[in-house]
């Protein structure tokens, strides 16, 4: 989805390297995620926010942190990466409205460390 | 949290309909269905949701039965570009979080033959 934009699309890095990931959206959604995927596998949530000054921990945080910068920009940072981080990583938002709550994904992120 | 249970893989006729299945016996009342595709390692696709009734977009249809244990996505003239992995989500509350978690499990596999 062209409204949710993540950068970079490939990254190759080593291990023990700092690397954040960006995630900006022009949905106007006040929530958003981070997941990661790995091959073969269903997507795993790593971090959420609700808010700017709202972030929660997900399923899987360990050796990562993240930052919502604005509305529109949630970033998520891996301080000191190592191989087994090698995965997919997917950004998503949603707009909470009453019951429904439909996240919407951007293109992803291929990130490799050797 | 609701587990649903879908075939590994299946195979559609170009121009047939796809009828997608999937088992969800342990929902609860206030839980949507929800089903996304996800085509060759792109970012997840949001197709439907439904409560209990039956739904339909420009996508697909989406048929959940009475007692709510089971919905089947229906892709009414698939093409080749819906050959993806389809996956059949229960939306969850996170207790303490505040959130829905979208948990994806491995979904089904379809092929679309020309």
């Amino acid at each position: 989805d062209a409204d949710v934009t993540q950068t970079p699309r490939n990254r190759i890095t080593k291990t023990g390297k700092r690397i954040m990931l960006e995630c900006s959206q022009t949905k106007g959604h006040d929530r958003m995620y981070w997941y990661r995927q790995d091959p073969g596998l269903g997507l795993r949530l790593i971090y959420y926010s609700f808010d700017v000054k709202d972030i929660n921990k997900g399923e899987i945080s360990d050796g990562y942190s993240v930052s919502r910068q604005a509305q529109a920009k949630f970033s998520l940072s891996l301080e000191s990466a190592i191989p087994n981080q090698t995965a997919l990583y997917f950004c998503a938002t949603s707009d909470f409205g009453g019951s429904t709550d439909t996240q919407y994904f951007g293109p992803g992120t291929r990130l490799t460390v050797l | 949290d609701a587990k649903t249970t879908q075939p590994p893989s299946m195979d559609c006729a170009e121009g047939r309909a796809a009828n997608l299945p999937c088992n969800h016996s342990t929902i609860s009342g206030n839980e949507y269905v929800y089903w996304y595709r996800q085509i060759h390692s792109q970012g997840p696709q949001y197709i439907i949701h439904g409560l209990k009734n039956n739904e339909t977009n420009e996508m697909a249809s989406l048929i959940i039965t009475e007692d709510r244990k089971s919905s089947t996505l229906i892709l009414p003239h698939a093409t080749l570009r819906d050959t993806a992995v389809y996956y059949c989500i229960v939306r969850a509350y996170v207790k303490g979080a505040g959130s829905y978690q979208l948990t994806f499990g491995k979904g089904t596999k379809l092929s679309v033959i020309p």
